[in-house]
């Protein structure tokens, strides 16, 4: 149980072109959804929090415009890079909580995006 | 900010030895929980184990044990009987108001 999957596993675009990165829970309703990114050889940094049917916790230095994030619903939430850049090559992975326990987080595969 | 340290970057360990993975932290909150995390090359975060900052024994799961030290804010991870496929990326992991934040994590190495 508890699975957790994310679509597309890698993506390439052009500069200036948008990509949107779905997550998906697959057994289980998330309430609550989070958005990672892991630059290489680093650690993960925390992107934004989003809680189905309301707007996405953005941190700190995070760009909400350019970084769109949609829960629309208890199994799905959608992460939108809009206008890539080279810069934001990446490798963004999505957790999601039960909320059973209020740390126990369930990771999806990750997706490596290459801006070209 | 509350940091989660790693003072390991890397680690070797001979197969079927055991391995202790050091993980301090800080923080303000009266409760959060400890993990930890493997990632192997294929980039997949796996989940290992779990100490509630209210427990007061140490997690174990299988071959994984935490060893919780409150006071001193330790929680080290140690891996019995090491084993090849153990070869990947260890994050530590505080979780607290619904927030994880990681450590920059160890890169174990077994040698068979």
């Amino acid at each position: 149980g508890a699975v957790v999957s994310q679509h597309p596993s890698r993506v390439i675009c052009k500069s200036g072109t948008s990509v949107k990165i779905e997550c998906r829970s697959l057994d289980f309703q998330a309430t609550t959804m989070f958005w990672y990114r892991q630059f290489p050889k680093q650690s993960l940094m925390l992107m934004a929090t989003s809680n189905e049917g309301s707007k996405a916790t953005y941190e700190q230095g995070v760009e909400k415009d350019k970084f769109l994030i949609n829960h629309a619903s208890l199994t799905l939430s959608t992460l939108t890079v809009t206008s890539a850049h080279p810069e934001d090559s990446s490798f963004y992975i999505c957790s999601a909580t039960q909320g059973i326990t209020r740390y126990t987080q369930y990771f999806g595969p990750g997706t490596r995006l290459t801006v070209l | 900010a509350q940091k989660i340290t790693q003072t390991q970057p890397g680690m070797f360990v001979q197969e079927k030895e055991a391995v202790t993975l050091d993980c301090t932290y800080d923080t303000s909150d009266q409760s959060y929980g400890l993990f930890w995390y493997k990632q192997p090359s294929s980039g997949e975060m796996i989940f290992l184990i779990y100490q509630g900052s209210y427990d007061e024994q140490n997690a174990t799961e299988g071959r994984y044990s935490l060893n919780f030290q409150k006071a001193r804010k330790s929680a080290n991870l140690v891996i019995s009987a090491s084993q090849l496929g153990d070869s990947a990326m260890y994050f530590c992991v505080r979780g607290s108001n619904y927030k994880l934040t990681f450590g920059k994590g160890t890169l174990l190495t077994v040698n068979p």
